[in-house]
Order: C-alpha cells, then structure tokens, then sequence
C-alpha cells in the first residue's frame, strides 16, 4: 500500500464551480501536511500547509481529518487558472525531519 | 531570493554518455532533495542531504547513479552511463525542515536517446 494515495481524476470542472478531493495517508504518525500544486511541465510549488482546525487560503480551503487519516482541498469559484496538479504531502516522525511523502496528484481541469 | 536553480534546464544526451546536474539550493536551507519525475511513477525521491551530508539515498536507483554537495551552495547529481530509461525530469529541492515544505527549482528535463 502506499504511504500516500490520491485519486488521479481528472476532476473536470466548470469555471466558477467548487471542487474537493482527498488523499489519505497510511502511517497514523505522519505530522505535517501539505497541498503543492503543479502546473504542466513545471516545478511543484506550495500551495497551503493543512493544520489540525483546517485552514482556508482565499477560494482554497484545507481540512486534517487525522480519525480517518485524510486531508482535503477545497477550490471554490474554480478559476481557468486553477487547473494543475494537485499534489498531497504528508511528513512523519518515523522520517527524518526533512522527508516529505508526495502523492501522485490530482488532476483538476477547469474548463469555460 | 533567487529560489533553487538548477542546470541545464534541458539535457540531451546518448546512451553511455555521463550526465551531471546542478543544482543550487536556497541560502540558508539546511536539506536539499534530488526528486526524479516520470509520468509512471510520479514524484521519486532520489537522495536527500542535511547540512552537506547524505542521509538516505535508498532512492537511488543504482550504482549509475551519485550525488555530492560539497558545501551547502552546491549539489551534483550524476548518471554514469546513462540508460534511456534515465530519461526524466530531475528536481532539486531545498528547505529548512518538513515542517516548512520544500522549494523545487525549475528541474533538468533529460533525455538519454
């Protein structure tokens, strides 16, 4: 099983649209959390650390839900510009500090 | 903050020939990180350095493959031979810690034809 899943999508989505996917982690020690975004033939970027209460970024809002053992991103009033990848991130004790699990990513297109 | 860079944005080579990638990393950043990406197997994380030192380099694939970081300005990642198989975008990143995320450079794109 991985350490890190997400379900590929695409999630096609209608500009203006909200859209939300998850991506559960295995290791229940696992500590911090984050979302990257990924657009076509780029680098990952960071997009927002997920905190135990959740966290909202403008339209982008994050959820822990650590009893279950997933994350969530929410994108409201989806913009044309949202489309990417969308990458989930989890960091665990058991690492070493610096080493962070990367999902596969989920594809979001955002289409007029 | 000129972020990570890397070099050569784009790398072609044939096979046999050995590839060698730079990458600079943040100033201050304390771990750097050489990721490999494929459209089959994502995101792989290659070897990561702390303070200048190699702390896990159970990614790396073979023993084509090796990683320096001389000082904490600079890291190499080599392929020798190169394989087409190799072919890949290759990533450096660097940060303080997990806790704050990483910053990815802009990554080598190679080919080994």
């Amino acid at each position: 099983r991985k350490e890190v899943e997400q379900d590929p999508g695409p999630f096609n989505v209608p500009e203006g649209a909200t859209v939300a996917f998850n991506c559960t982690y295995s290791n229940s020690a696992s500590q911090s959390f984050f979302w990257y975004r990924q657009d076509c033939r780029k680098e990952p970027k960071l997009l927002m650390s997920v905190y135990s209460s959740g966290n909202e970024d403008g339209r982008f809002t994050a959820q822990l839900n650590r009893a279950s053992q997933y994350i969530s991103l929410l994108i409201r009033d989806s913009k044309l510009s949202d489309s990417a990848t969308y990458l989930c991130v989890v960091t665990t004790p058991t690492d070493s500090w610096g080493k962070l699990q990367f999902g596969a990513g989920t594809q979001v297109v955002v289409t007029p | 903050d000129a972020g990570v860079i890397q070099s050569p944005r784009h790398e072609v080579t044939e096979m046999g020939q050995e590839v060698t990638l730079r990458c600079k990393p943040i100033s201050g950043h304390d771990y750097l990180f050489w990721y490999r990406q494929t459209m089959m197997r994502g995101l792989e994380l290659l070897i990561y350095f702390n303070n200048n030192v190699p702390i896990d380099d159970s990614g790396m694939p073979e023993d084509r493959f090796s990683a320096k970081m001389p000082n904490a300005s600079f890291s190499t990642l080599k392929i020798q031979p190169s394989e087409p198989r190799d072919s890949a975008v290759y990533f450096c990143a660097s940060s303080l810690g997990g806790k704050w995320g990483y910053t990815f450079g802009s990554g080598t794109r190679l080919t080994v034809v």
